[in-house]
């Protein structure tokens, strides 16, 4: 069991840019979830998914964002034309039942 | 909608001594869990405790327990004979449980902890 791990652990992308990131969950852990955190916050949940469903979205996740889990295993998170307000952590989590493993999280910079 | 409280920014405690910190909720669900989460400096997320609403004993791992007050909506860590290692951001986090969809962890704003030599 290596945990929960997301590639890149940091981005800096120019503002107008498309950027993806990638999470791998621990492999028998059937939930996946994203969420956002900024500077002096606690995290913010974006999305959810079961297997390969996506079941939830919070009203953060704008249509600039799309998520998605193919054969639900590994987890993409797309952002298109970025903007600097979402330079922040996005972490990773997954579970098998209601407790929640995270990744090292993805530093993304907007410039 | 769910909602969690932490009113200490910051507080420090000396190597070896007891630190209390708060967390007070909000929520509609009579089924949720309550968790801690630390998350050091630049390092991830780590699950420290949990609590399940249902029941009344209040949970211990180690050095780390909880003060759960349901009736209250407080949840409060008390971590002993605190270490350097414990420095970190706390977290305290509900997840609320109705079967009926939402999965989603609600998370306070954290507490900054730093333990003093």
């Amino acid at each position: 069991d290596t945990g929960v791990s997301q590639d890149p652990r940091h981005k800096i992308t120019k503002r107008g840019q498309n950027v993806t990131f990638r999470c791998d969950p621990i492999s028998e852990h059937n939930r996946l979830y994203w969420y956002r955190q900024t500077l002096g916050q606690g995290p913010e949940f974006l999305t959810y998914f079961q297997n390969e469903a996506q079941l939830e979205k919070s009203r953060l996740l704008s249509d600039r964002f799309s998520a998605e889990r193919p054969k639900g295993s590994f987890s993409t998170l797309e952002i298109q034309r970025t903007e600097q307000g979402d330079s922040a952590m996005y972490l990773c989590a997954s579970s098998w039942a209601y407790e929640q493993y995270f990744g090292p999280g993805t530093r993304l910079t907007v410039t | 909608a769910q909602t969690v409280t932490q009113s200490q920014p910051e507080m420090s405690v000396q190597e070896a001594e007891t630190v209390t910190l708060s967390c007070t909720y909000d929520t509609s669900e009579n089924n949720y869990y309550l968790f801690w989460y630390k998350q050091p400096p630049s390092r991830q997320m780590i699950l420290v405790i949990r609590q399940e609403a249902y029941k009344q004993q209040n949970a211990t791992e180690n050095r780390f327990s909880v003060n759960f007050q349901k009736a209250a909506k407080s949840f409060s860590l008390k971590i002993s004979d605190s270490q350097l290692g414990d420095t970190a951001m706390y977290f305290c986090a509900l997840y609320p449980y109705s079967g009926a969809g939402s999965y989603q962890l609600t998370f306070g704003k954290g507490t900054k902890l730093s333990v003093i030599p």
